[in-house]
């Protein structure tokens, strides 16, 4: 079975930094671009960025472009979200999905929690 | 990056069909056949219910179909039931490598 494990949320004060982790089993997370979707309590889903398979090539929505870093380690299966200077429009649930081609993201994770707070 | 222009809510009875609309522009929606819809219930992660405008996958019961005409998307959704009720949202390839969803629409069943 396909599935996808974030960690690493939690409570952090503005201008801090989290890392969060996904980790992929039932399929080789190194034959796809893998993605990182956030949704902020009771909003929408936002697209925040994706990392190609060999990790050469990574993009971001403008809100978090220089302070957020995607990054891989196919040996592990995992990706990585780096987030640094961390603001409260930031406090989201965190999800990481496999790009199974032009969009079509699946498996899901359940979601990891981050919440920027003082 | 602006998100998708979708309506806030729909609502339809058992049996009825019901379409929600995705609009983006020439430059998103209208230009690649790289839309996508998920549905998302509460407290859940979000569910693919199709990819690439019309292709759904085998899972996913043939009462949901998807189109495109310019710069529009949309979700139909027939026969509809109760455990269709659900947020749904649209998702769109955006030159260069990135995506952008829509802003969510909430199906009620009356």
């Amino acid at each position: 079975e396909m599935q996808m494990v974030e960690s690493g949320g939690g409570l952090v004060q503005p201008g801090g930094s989290l890392r969060l982790s996904c980790a992929a089993s039932g399929f080789s997370s190194s034959l796809y671009w893998m993605t990182w979707v956030r949704q902020a309590p009771g909003k929408g889903l936002e697209w925040v960025a994706n990392i190609k398979q060999d990790g050469s090539e990574e993009n971001y929505v403008d809100s978090v472009r220089g302070r957020f870093t995607i990054s891989r380690d196919n040996a592990k299966n995992s990706v990585y979200l780096q987030m640094n200077s961390l603001r409260a429009e930031d406090t989201a649930v965190y999800y990481c999905a496999r790009d199974s081609g032009g969009g079509n993201y699946l498996p899901w994770g359940q979601g990891t929690l981050v919440t920027v707070s003082s | 990056q602006s998100a998708l222009t979708q309506p806030a809510s729909v609502s339809g009875s058992p049996g009825q069909s019901i379409t929600i609309s995705c609009t983006g522009t020439s430059s998103d929606v209208g230009s690649y056949n790289l839309v996508s819809w998920y549905q998302q219930h509460p407290g859940k992660a979000p569910k693919v219910m199709i990819y690439e405008v019309s292709k759904r996958p085998s899972w996913v019961s043939d009462r949901f179909s998807g189109s495109k005409s310019g710069n529009t998307a949309s979700l139909t959704i027939s026969g509809l039931q109760a455990e269709d009720e659900a947020d749904y949202y649209c998702c769109s390839y955006v030159p260069i490598s990135t995506y952008v969803f829509g802003t969510g629409t909430r199906v009620t069943v009356l």
